[in-house]
């Protein structure tokens, strides 16, 4: 079974940048066959798809973040991170790393990490 | 504002049968497949239906996925008071490059 544990702060001051790994235990990234992706859902709101990533370092992003976001694997250490900078109150939200399909437009999440809640704030 | 656009709320008694719908264009659901999750409350969302219709493994088959043209539609069957919860469509949209847009989320309510 697939486990996925999101680490990084929980606060970050506007206009800095924000920085997230996801662990993955119990299945390995670079054996291919998933991409790995990022989701955030701000308080009392919705769910938004940031990007996901290849273990090749392909990566497709969120139209809206994509001037702000960056994302990379470690194979060696089995963890994918997500890179937002420029970060505002708006990006105040729980952000869940989580295993994406091989088919990259399956929106097809099955596997989830907790999530991390992430406050923007001086 | 979401790209997918779903009721804010939908509500049954148990034993009814209720259905979501999620409205979306040419560009996503209208060429992609169609995804549902269930969220519980401070939890994290759990994939119920996959490509469509496809029930994930485990999941009961009280829930049913369809779409027709640029709609899609999540039906739940022999309503539970377990089924209150937040659910939310998901599909590919061609549009700029390609990417993965979600409904806005329905509160399911069993009354």
């Amino acid at each position: 079974q697939v486990q996925l544990e999101e680490s990084g702060p929980g606060l970050v001051k506007p206009s800095e940048t924000l920085s997230l790994t996801c662990n993955v235990s119990g299945g390995f990234i670079n054996r291919g066959g998933f991409y790995w992706g990022w989701i955030r859902q701000s308080p009392g709101k919705g769910l938004e798809w940031i990007g996901s990533i290849y273990h090749t370092g392909s990566t497709h992003f969120n139209p809206a973040l994509k001037t702000r976001v960056s994302m990379s694997v470690d194979t060696a250490s089995n963890q994918f991170s997500l890179t937002l900078t420029s970060v505002a109150a708006a990006d105040t939200a729980v952000y869940f790393c989580a295993r994406h399909h091989v088919v990259v437009t399956a929106p097809r999440f099955e596997f989830w990490g907790q999530g991390i809640l992430v406050t923007v704030s001086s | 504002q979401s790209v997918l656009t779903q009721p804010p709320s939908a509500s049954g008694t148990p034993g009814q049968s209720v259905t979501i719908s999620c409205s979306g264009s040419r560009s996503n659901i209208g060429s992609n497949t169609v995804y549902w999750y269930q969220q519980f409350p401070g939890k994290t969302p759990k994939l119920l239906i996959h490509t469509t219709n496809q029930r994930l493994s485990g999941v009961p088959d009280r829930f049913s996925g369809s779409k027709s043209g640029t709609s899609a539609s999540l039906a739940i069957s022999g309503l539970q008071s377990e089924d209150e919860a937040d659910y939310y469509c998901a599909a590919w949209d061609d549009s700029l490059n390609g990417h993965v847009v979600f409904g806005g989320g329905t509160t399911l309510t069993v009354l």
